[in-house]
This record gives structure tokens, sequence and C-alpha cells, in this order.
């Protein structure tokens, strides 16, 4: 149980553009999920947390309108990287949680690359 | 602040040696205590937990303490294999206005040669 899938697992897109990640919770409802970004070699950065209706709060130094983040559903949660530059390159990872204090479960990750 | 301290690495040993990481931590209240392991390419697998001082999580030859009056939780394993070859990530959890987020170390990558 408590599988968490993103999608898609790797992505490349020209500079300019906008791409979409989706993390999905596969056999659980996740009331919380949320967004990391690794860089090569170095630990998890929160990105931001959501909550399923609501918008999402975002890390100090994390542009709002850059990474549009949506958790339409308990399910569901999308992170949009708009316009994005190569310094966007990064690995993104989500996790979700049930309840408010438990335990976090990780999706496997979704390498972008811009260029 | 809350915050996080892992030996660095890398860590290179031979397969069948005794693995020890150090984590550390500093945190208000008490935390919930994690370790993760990350294979090359992919996501984060939870490895152990404890939840409370003096518990002790394992899982696959892996243990850990939480020791409240050292404020650590070091990872520790009799006889690594070349399959444990990862890099780990020491964890907690706590409140944090009203949202208990992860505050993650820096990561320990471990080599195991044959």
């Amino acid at each position: 149980g408590a599988v968490v899938s993103q999608h898609p697992s790797r992505v490349i897109c020209k500079s300019g553009t906008s791409v979409k990640i989706e993390c999905r919770s596969l056999d659980f409802q996740a009331t919380t999920m949320f967004w990391y970004r690794q860089f090569p070699k170095q630990s998890l950065m929160l990105m931001a947390t959501s909550n399923e209706g609501s918008k999402a709060t975002y890390e100090q130094g994390v542009e709002k309108d850059k990474f549009l983040i949506n958790h339409a559903s308990l399910t569901l949660s999308t992170l949009t990287v708009t316009s994005a530059h190569p310094e966007d390159s990064s690995f993104y990872i989500c996790s979700a949680r049930t309840g408010t204090s438990g335990e976090q479960y990780f999706g496997p990750g979704t390498r972008l690359t811009v260029t | 602040g809350d915050s996080v301290t892992q030996m660095e690495g890398p860590v290179t040993l031979s397969e069948e040696a005794f693995l020890t990481i150090n984590c550390t931590y500093t945190a208000t209240g008490y935390p919930s205590l994690f370790w993760y392991v990350q294979y090359p390419g992919e996501g984060l697998q939870l490895l152990l937990k404890a939840t409370k001082a003096d518990d002790k999580g394992s899982n696959k030859g892996f243990e850990a303490t939480y020791r409240k009056e050292t404020t650590s939780f070091h990872l520790e394993k009799g006889s690594v294999q070349v399959s444990d070859s990862a890099v780990y990530f020491c964890a907690l959890s706590t409140a944090s206005s009203g949202t208990y987020k992860y505050i993650f170390g820096t990561g320990t990558r471990l080599k195991v040669l044959a």
C-alpha cells in the first residue's frame, strides 16, 4: 500500500515552454502533498505544500508564479513549470500524506531537462 | 530552527563490513525521525523510522535508535552488501506553523565494493 506515482518520469522541453508534472496517490487519499526539488548530489529542497482544495503554501524563495501547483482532488496534485529555463532543470519529487502528521510517501521523481 | 546534520560522504566499504552513518538533529518538541534510501535515478524509499525516544527502527538489517539525550539517530548495519550502495538521507518530521514538514539532512553516499 501507500504508492505514489509521478508522470512523466523524464521530460525534455525547450526554453520558454511550460511543463506539467503529475503526482498521484494510487491507493490512499492524500490530504496533503509536497513538492521537492533535488539538484545533483544534493538533498531535497521543499518547494511547496499543498492541501486538497486550497492554495499551495510556498517556501521562501520559491516563485509561485513560476511553479504552479494544483491539488484538485485527494489523489492528484500537479506542478507546472511555466516558461521553463535551463536553470529549472532538476529532479522533482512529490510526496503525499494522509492526516495531519503522518508519514510522507514519496513518488519516484521526474527528471526535467530544459534545453 | 530545526535541522538535521549527517556525516559527509562518500563512504566506501568492502562487502560484509560494518556500517555507521551518523545523524544528529536539532528540534523543538518531539520530532519523528526517519532514514530514507535513494537509489540512482529513483525517488526516496523509507528505510526505517522512530517516533519517540528510545525507539529502535529496523529494516533489512539496518537499525537506528532514537537517542533524545544525544539528539542522534545513527544508522547501522552489521554486514553491508554491494546492493546497499545508495544515498541515505536522515530526516525529521516536526510541526512548523501547524504543518508537519520533513527536514532532510544532506545525504550520505555509500559505495560498497565486492
